[in-house]
């Protein structure tokens, strides 16, 4: 079974500051690593797919690294708002089409 | 609207009793995946299918059964050999093209046992 660990399980943030986390994935047989935001009461929305080492994806205050050799991932989100506020899931994909999940960092924005 | 429809919302089972998870889209996607979600444990991966009439065992296949008969469609059976099937249930599905193969998923479906 594929290990992909997410760290940590929860970050309480206030609002207005930066904050960031970790996917840990096996660094062999790599395809591509995804990042999903998940809401409640909602279903998970994409983020990011990277296929590349020393890959860099931005979106608005949310932005995503890639680190294939070692196999780790980094989410940073700048000047949290509370519509921030879910748990964040990363999926590592091998090189065939399995897409398994880490555990998610369920993230709170203080007001 | 293209998009990806699980059903029913909330399915009650019997001990014994087999019960089928819908999961349509529309989206004309390659791959189907179906998830489970329990408390604390994130999302395991049950079945996965890349093509019509072909399909793997995830992590947790024990105790279900899937079948992929048409391109839009993959529903999931818990079979009575599932001995814990209370969870959230998740059906996704993906386009099969480099650069484009991000997961989209359906509302999912809360099974419970009676």
């Amino acid at each position: 079974i594929l290990n992909v660990e997410q760290s940590p399980q929860s970050l309480h943030v206030q609002e207005g500051d930066s904050t960031n986390f970790t996917c840990s994935f096996p660094s062999s047989n790599f395809y591509a690593l995804h990042w999903y935001r998940w809401e409640t009461a909602k279903s998970p929305e994409a983020l990011f797919v990277m296929t590349l080492n020393g890959d860099e994806k931005k979106k608005g205050r949310i932005s995503a690294t890639l680190n294939t050799k070692e196999g780790y991932s980094y989410l940073y989100i700048k000047g949290s708002q509370p519509e921030d506020s879910a748990t964040y899931l990363c999926a590592f994909r091998p090189r065939d089409d399995k897409i398994i999940f880490g555990k998610g960092t369920r993230l709170h924005i203080l007001p | 609207d293209g998009g990806i429809t699980q059903s029913p919302k909330y399915l009650f089972r019997k001990e014994g009793q087999n019960v089928t998870l819908s999961c349509e889209q529309n989206l004309n996607h390659d791959a189907m995946y179906w998830y489970r979600q329990d408390p604390g444990q994130g999302l395991r991966l049950i079945y996965y299918s890349q093509i019509v009439n072909d399909f793997q065992k995830g992590d947790i296949a024990e105790g279900y059964s899937v079948s992929r008969e048409k391109k839009e469609s993959f529903p999931l059976t818990v079979t009575s050999a599932q001995k814990n099937p209370t969870a959230f249930y998740l059906c996704a599905s993906r386009l099969d093209r480099a650069g484009n193969e991000k997961l989209f998923f359906g509302s999912g479906t809360q099974l419970s046992v009676l």
